[in-house]
């Protein structure tokens, strides 16, 4: 069966200070894990995504995952927070071929003026 | 291109009410899924579409829940009759299809549903 665990329910940064999203992850083989971010009142977008090629996946606005088999570890970090990022992270993992996806229950970003 | 596109965004209803919503996929995008999302949770699967054949509905409550996709494009998820419990925000995604491991699945921006 797969899963995600994530760590941590709220993060609070300042501005400008680097993120950093915790998840681990539990499958059955080799899994597809996904960030997605949900702001409010909009529908959720994906940030990135990791298929078993490099470990270290970079997406959009600045998000960058690792994937780290000896710790079943996803986390998320982003080297400097901005206002906009400000949203619920989620982490994801795919059952595979049928890509039914498994969410975990969330990390609520703040960022600090 | 338009996203997925989701119709009411917001409803409000008396418990034992019927409700129903829609949902339009990416043109093109041949599996559509249903995902319920609880306050503080994570969305979590409904039903799954390939064109019009429900593929995966499993966890869709079926004594009070059902789903259609006709003509194997746009989508409706009603409930009947609703129940408090059901108060939540309900999902559309949409992919490319072809069972491409990893696909990218593309969300609608849900329909919040308040049972009074």
């Amino acid at each position: 069966a797969q899963s995600v665990t994530q760590l941590d329910s709220h993060v609070s940064v300042s501005e400008g200070t680097p993120v950093l999203l915790r998840c681990n992850y539990s499958s059955s083989y080799s899994p597809s894990l996904f960030w997605y971010v949900q702001h409010p009142n909009k529908g959720l977008q994906l940030l990135l995504k990791y298929t078993s090629a490099a470990t270290l996946v970079k997406g959009i606005n600045g998000f960058e995952a690792e994937f780290k088999k000896s710790e079943t570890s996803f986390h998320l970090t982003k080297p400097s927070a901005h206002m906009s990022d400000a949203a619920e992270y989620f982490c994801v993992v795919s059952d595979g071929g049928a890509n039914n996806l498994f969410f975990g229950t969330g990390t609520r970003l703040t960022v600090i003026p | 291109e338009a996203g997925v596109v989701q119709s009411p965004r917001y409803k409000i209803i008396e418990k034992k009410q019927p409700v129903a919503f829609w949902c339009n996929p990416i043109s093109g995008h041949n599996t559509l899924y249903w995902y319920l999302q609880n306050l503080g949770q994570g969305p979590e699967l409904l039903i799954r579409y390939e064109n019009e054949e429900a593929v995966d509905d499993s966890q869709l409550p079926k004594d009070r829940f059902s789903a259609e996709r006709l003509k194997g494009v746009d989508s409706t998820l009603k409930i009947q009759p609703a129940e408090l419990g059901d108060s939540a925000v309900y999902l559309c995604a949409s992919s490319r299809g072809g069972r491409v491991a990893a696909e990218t699945q593309y969300f609608g921006p849900g329909t919040r549903l308040l049972v009074l």
